[in-house]
């Protein structure tokens, strides 16, 4: 089945740098590729995502590029903040709506 | 604002008894959510999909007597943990997709203590 794997699980910036969160993914028909950031005690919540005819999207200091011929996919944060500091889902969808996520990247920026 | 609300957040339980949870789509219906369980600094597993109006689907290794689920109308699904057991205890999420594209949106969670 379809499996996503993410790296690192744990990152550690100092506040102004940047963050990039890599994943990839097996399933070849996989199409939809979500970021989640997650909060302690709180549930996820969408913060960018990439469709598989695209293959870089850009929000504001977030940016997520897709390769599809490696099956990669990374989320770029720019000019972190310490209210940046969270855990960080990547995920990946092929048709449905069956989300298969990583295993998260807990990001620490420093003040 | 939030679109998918979830309730209790919170509830702690003696082992044995029950536990329903509910998932509520707000200003959007949902013919399909989602039910998460997150244990401490994982991620989030799939337990089942519910359909309104037919069985939920479970994921392998979900035992479907003791994850009940019902979904009985398009904004509402409905999680019951029978006869919870300390093992049980874990952050339950939902989720619904909305939208063209059905992004999927996710409450904020349940967190299950059973004692």
């Amino acid at each position: 089945g379809e499996n996503v794997e993410q790296h690192p699980s744990t990152l550690s910036v100092q506040e102004g740098d940047s963050a990039v969160i890599k994943c990839t993914y097996s399933d070849s028909a996989s199409n939809y590729f979500p970021w989640y950031k997650q909060e302690l005690g709180k549930g996820p919540q969408l913060i960018i995502d990439i469709r598989s005819n695209v293959g870089e999207k850009k929000d504001q200091r977030i940016a997520v590029t897709l390769n599809k011929t490696a099956k990669h996919f990374s989320l770029h944060i720019t000019e972190t903040q310490p209210e940046d500091s969270a855990v960080y889902f990547c995920a990946a969808r092929s048709g449905g709506f069956k989300t298969i996520f990583g295993a998260g990247t807990r990001l620490f920026v420093k003040a | 604002g939030a679109v998918v609300s979830q309730h209790p957040s919170r509830v702690i339980c003696k082992s044995g008894t029950s536990v329903k949870i509910e998932c509520r789509s707000l200003d959007f219906q949902a013919t399909t959510m989602f039910w998460y369980r997150q244990f401490p600094k994982q991620s989030l597993m799939l337990m089942a999909t519910s359909n309104e109006g037919s069985k939920a689907t479970y994921e392998q290794g979900v035992e479907k007597d003791k994850f009940l689920i019902n979904h009985a109308s398009l904004t509402l699904s409905t999680l019951t943990v029978t006869s919870a057991h300390p093992e049980d205890s874990s952050f339950y999420i939902c989720s619904a997709p909305r939208g063209g594209y059905n992004e999927q949106f996710f409450g904020p969670g349940t967190r299950l203590t059973v004692l």
